[in-house]
């Protein structure tokens, strides 16, 4: 079955910087990729999502690439801000949601 | 806005009890399912249903059973419950296949 690695699992920076998490997937037959944000005490929520036949998509500051050879993809934060603060999931799934399998989650600390 | 409600976010019970975790949808949502999150191990599907009456089986179902009489409704069930199933308990809801997962709060469950 599918399994998702997600580096780092802790990620501080300044306000104002750039933010990177990566993911790797080992199933060549994942075509969905959403990223899901979790604020503290709230339950995780999309933010973005990409599909297989898209190597790039960016919505404002964020931004998702994905390297379908390598098998891996990431998300791009820019110009971060301290409500950016949360723990990001990636996830990797073929059709069928049941198939949507989660990464272990990065805690990103934006500091003022 | 899509609401999925978890009856109880905090719940503390003994070895052996029965266990009852209630979700609500309010958007007419198909699918529902049940996560637990747990640190270091991000969302693992425990049960997923894609019409009232029916389910299926996550990637860590023992221990756990659902039910699911309404469309709106989707309940988890631990028949006897251990201390190794204190943990995050996350619902969520989604229209077709691949869609946006819709999550609760969460419901933190302590089995002493």
């Amino acid at each position: 079955g599918e399994n998702v690695e997600q580096h780092p699992s802790t990620l501080s920076v300044q306000e104002g910087d750039s933010a990177v998490i990566k993911c790797t997937y080992s199933d060549s037959a994942s075509n969905y990729f959403p990223w899901y944000k979790q604020e503290l005490g709230k339950g995780p929520q999309l933010i973005i999502d990409i599909r297989s036949n898209v190597g790039e998509k960016k919505d404002q500051r964020i931004a998702v690439t994905l390297n379908k050879t390598a098998k891996h993809f990431s998300l791009h934060i820019t110009e971060t801000q301290p409500e950016d603060s949360a723990v990001y999931f990636c996830a990797a799934g073929g059709t069928g949601f049941q198939k949507l399998v989660f990464g272990t989650g990065t805690r990103l600390l934006v500091s003022p | 806005d899509v609401k999925v409600t978890q009856s109880s976010r905090y719940l503390v019970k003994r070895t052996g009890e029965k266990v009852f975790l209630e979700c609500v949808q309010d958007m007419d949502h198909e699918n529902m399912f049940w996560y637990r999150q747990d640190p270091g191990l991000g969302l693992r599907l425990i049960y997923f249903s894609y019409d009232v009456k029916m389910k299926e089986k996550g990637d860590i179902p023992e221990g756990y059973s659902v039910s699911r009489e309404k469309k709106e409704r989707f309940s988890l069930i631990l028949e006897s419950a251990s201390t190794n199933q204190t943990s995050m308990y996350l619902c969520a809801s989604s229209q077709g296949e691949a869609g946006e997962l819709f999550f609760g709060e969460g419901s933190r469950l302590t089995v002493l």
